[in-house]
């Protein structure tokens, strides 16, 4: 069975320092990895996906996640945080292209002016 | 339709009454998921449809729960004599399909049921 792992249910950084979230996943196969984001009062909005090519994967409003197998991790970064970055973080595994998707229990980023 | 809608956007009901809960996804999207979330956690898998097929339901909590999709579009979520545990966000989201491709899943705002 899949699961992931977000270790951190808040994160606070400063606005302009380094974003990093992480994730940790456990499967049996090869995984798809995913990060989706929250905003307040909003559906969840894909940032980024990982599908088997490239490591590093570059998403939207400049974040970007690298592939780790000997790690089974998929952490999230940004260079320099914005206040606009503040939102729910969702990384989500799947076993193959097209079926449900396993969640882990988000971390809350903040943004600190 | 732009993207997915789901409606109502809030619902709240008394324990033991039946609600239904609609998802539209985006127009010629085969796939389409229900998930719960509750508070503090990550969204869960309920069920899924293959345009009107239903291959998995393993993700229904009790037989209270029931989905269908009946002209492969617009899907509901019935939960009948609901709990208080039931209370959470529902979530619909749909995805286009494309064979060999890891697709992505386009989800709605949900819908917050409170049961009272």
């Amino acid at each position: 069975a899949q699961s992931v792992t977000q270790l951190g249910s808040h994160v606070s950084v400063s606005e302009g320092a380094l974003v990093l979230l992480r994730c940790n996943y456990s499967s049996s196969v090869p995984p798809y990895l995913f990060w989706y984001v929250q905003y307040p009062n909003q559906g969840l909005q894909l940032l980024l996906k990982y599908t088997s090519a490239a490591t590093l994967v570059k998403g939207i409003n400049g974040f970007e996640a690298e592939f780790k197998k000997s790690e089974t991790s998929f952490h999230l970064t940004k260079p320099s945080a914005h206040m606009s970055d503040a939102a729910e973080y969702f990384c989500a595994v799947s076993l193959s292209g097209n079926t449900p998707l396993v969640f882990g229990k988000g971390t809350r980023l903040s943004v600190i002016a | 339709g732009a993207g997915v809608s789901q409606s109502p956007r809030y619902k709240v009901t008394k324990r033991g009454q039946d609600v239904t809960l609609r998802c539209d996804p985006i127009s010629s999207h085969a796939t389409l998921y229900w998930y719960q979330q509750a508070l503090g956690q990550g969204p869960e898998f309920l069920t899924y449809f293959n345009y009107e097929a239903q291959p998995d339901k393993s993700g229904l909590p009790s037989d209270r729960f029931s989905a269908e999709r009946p002209e492969g579009s617009i899907s509901t979520l019935t939960i009948q004599r609901t709990e208080q545990r039931d209370s959470a966000m529902y979530r619909c989201a749909s995805s286009l399909n494309p064979p060999g491709n890891p697709d992505t899943q386009y989800f709605g705002p949900g819908t917050r049921l409170t049961v009272l």
